[in-house]
């Protein structure tokens, strides 16, 4: 049972540079997530995508941009990646958007930006 | 707006009772939720309460909702070593679209 699975689990960047998150999911879910962790301060919403075709910001979406390919692909990218970026993220997905639909988070990607 | 917080760290002896506080300020909350996150792992759904109940039973945890006092708790009966992990509370909003508040998270350390 995959669930959730995003890549890479670590990456370090130099200031500047972008990459793609990945994330994947096989549960046939309509809504997606992007969350960062810091410590300290729980998990912060960046960005959302209640279903395929659409994304709308969340907490803190400024420095990202996300994309929908298909039903089960969510993509995060950090054009110029800034120190503050230095985060854990976790892609999760759940069954729909209303309040009490599970939502299931994958393993995290570490990200350090020197 | 939203908040929800936590105290950052709770210690129990193996055996004993933990119990795991949260409050938060949206009273348009519907749902509120417990995740449990182990050291390198994602977060994994323990509870949920909604928002009309005042206690929910799962075997070896009690969920308790104050509304009025906008205060949720989590207790772990029994707990063991394997409970040692970071625990979040999170509400869900009426028409949020499933989008959750999480708090700052509680460490739970279960000493021998």
């Amino acid at each position: 049972n995959a669930g959730v699975t995003q890549t890479p689990k670590f990456q370090v960047l130099k200031t500047g540079q972008s990459m793609t998150l990945q994330c994947a999911q096989d549960m046939n879910h309509n809504s997606m997530y992007w969350y960062r962790q810091d410590p300290g301060m729980g998990l912060r919403l960046i960005y959302y995508s209640a279903s395929e075709g659409t994304t709308d910001k969340g907490e803190v979406p400024n420095g990202y941009n996300v994309s929908r390919l298909n039903k089960r692909e969510f993509s995060l990218r950090l054009e110029s990646a800034a120190p503050s970026q230095t985060s854990v993220y976790f892609c999760a997905s759940s069954d729909g958007g209303r309040p009490g639909n599970t939502i299931y988070f994958g393993e995290g990607s570490w990200l350090t930006v020197v | 707006g939203e908040d929800v917080e936590q105290s950052l760290f709770l210690s129990v002896r193996e055996g004993d009772s933990s119990v795991i506080n949260c409050t938060y300020t949206d009273s348009s909350s519907t749902y509120l939720y417990w995740y449990k996150q182990e050291p390198g792992a994602g977060l994994q759904l323990l509870t949920y309460i909604f928002s009309n109940m005042d206690m929910k039973q799962d075997q070896r945890l009690t969920v308790l909702l104050n509304k009025k006092d906008k205060h949720l708790s989590l207790r772990i009966a029994d707990t063991q070593t394997g409970d040692s992990a970071i625990y979040f509370c999170a509400e869900g909003l009426t028409g949020g679209g499933n989008k959750l508040t999480f708090g700052t998270g509680t460490q739970l350390k279960v000493e021998l």
